[in-house]
């Protein structure tokens, strides 16, 4: 069975950095496109970035977190990870990855198994 | 980008009824990149249907899904009392996803 579990989250100053990470488990994560989207509280869901297969050739970024966040995946360890930097109040939310369906995000649905991480930007 | 807008904003109906969700887009895209998603408070959104009209795995057959163009529609025929949740459609055809609002389905 596909598994994600998600940690590195956490309550961060506004300003400050946190490095998600999303552990998978259960497929060839090397093969699928992989993704985050975020859900503030009480809202609705956003999506954040996405990365293709293997190399991670094709990265795509949310125009709202663009030059604040880098994506990445260790293919060695089955991982993927997020950088978040300058971080504001409004990036207050439940962070969930997502396994795409095929090699490239662009036309890859996705499943999103884990629980989320929770980030939390307050002073 | 595609901006979906979901309708209505929440359904008050009782378990055994059927449930007609609504998800408008901005513009024309093809029905093969349009899913579903269902979720509950605390939990993840668990993938319903894709391709518009294909269910995911496990997925009961009182969900299907239908739509071309800038209209689609999620249909319940007989609500569950699991079914009471909130509902998201997606567009996947370009680099950058868009989520619908949601749509919550509740108990009436």
């Amino acid at each position: 069975d596909v598994q994600l579990l998600e940690s590195g989250g956490g309550l961060v100053q506004p300003g400050g950095s946190l490095r998600l990470s999303c552990a998978a488990s259960g497929f060839t994560f090397n093969n699928y496109a992989m993704t985050w989207v975020r859900q503030a509280p009480g809202k609705g869901l956003e999506w954040v970035a996405s990365i293709s297969e293997r190399s991670g050739s094709s990265i795509y970024y949310a125009d709202s977190m663009r030059g604040r966040i880098t994506l990445s995946r260790d293919n060695s360890k089955n991982t993927l990870f997020l950088q978040m930097t300058s971080l504001r109040g409004e990036d207050t939310a439940t962070y969930y990855c997502g396994k795409g369906s095929s090699a490239f995000p662009r036309g890859s649905h996705f499943d999103f198994r884990g629980q989320g991480t929770l980030v939390t930007v307050s002073s | 980008e595609i901006v979906l807008t979901q309708s209505p904003g929440t359904l008050s109906l009782s378990p055994g009824e059927r449930a007609t969700l609504s998800c408008r887009a901005s513009q024309i895209f093809s029905s093969a990149y349009l899913a579903w998603y269902q979720q509950k408070p605390g939990q993840s959104p668990r993938l319903l249907i894709y391709g518009a009209s294909t269910r995911a795995a496990d997925i009961p057959d009182r969900f299907s899904g239908s739509g071309s163009g800038t209209d689609f529609t999620l249909t319940i025929s007989r609500l569950e009392p699991e079914d009471f949740a909130v509902y998201f459609c997606q567009q996947y055809g370009t680099s950058a996803l868009t989520f619908g609002g949601g749509t919550k389905v509740e108990i009436k």
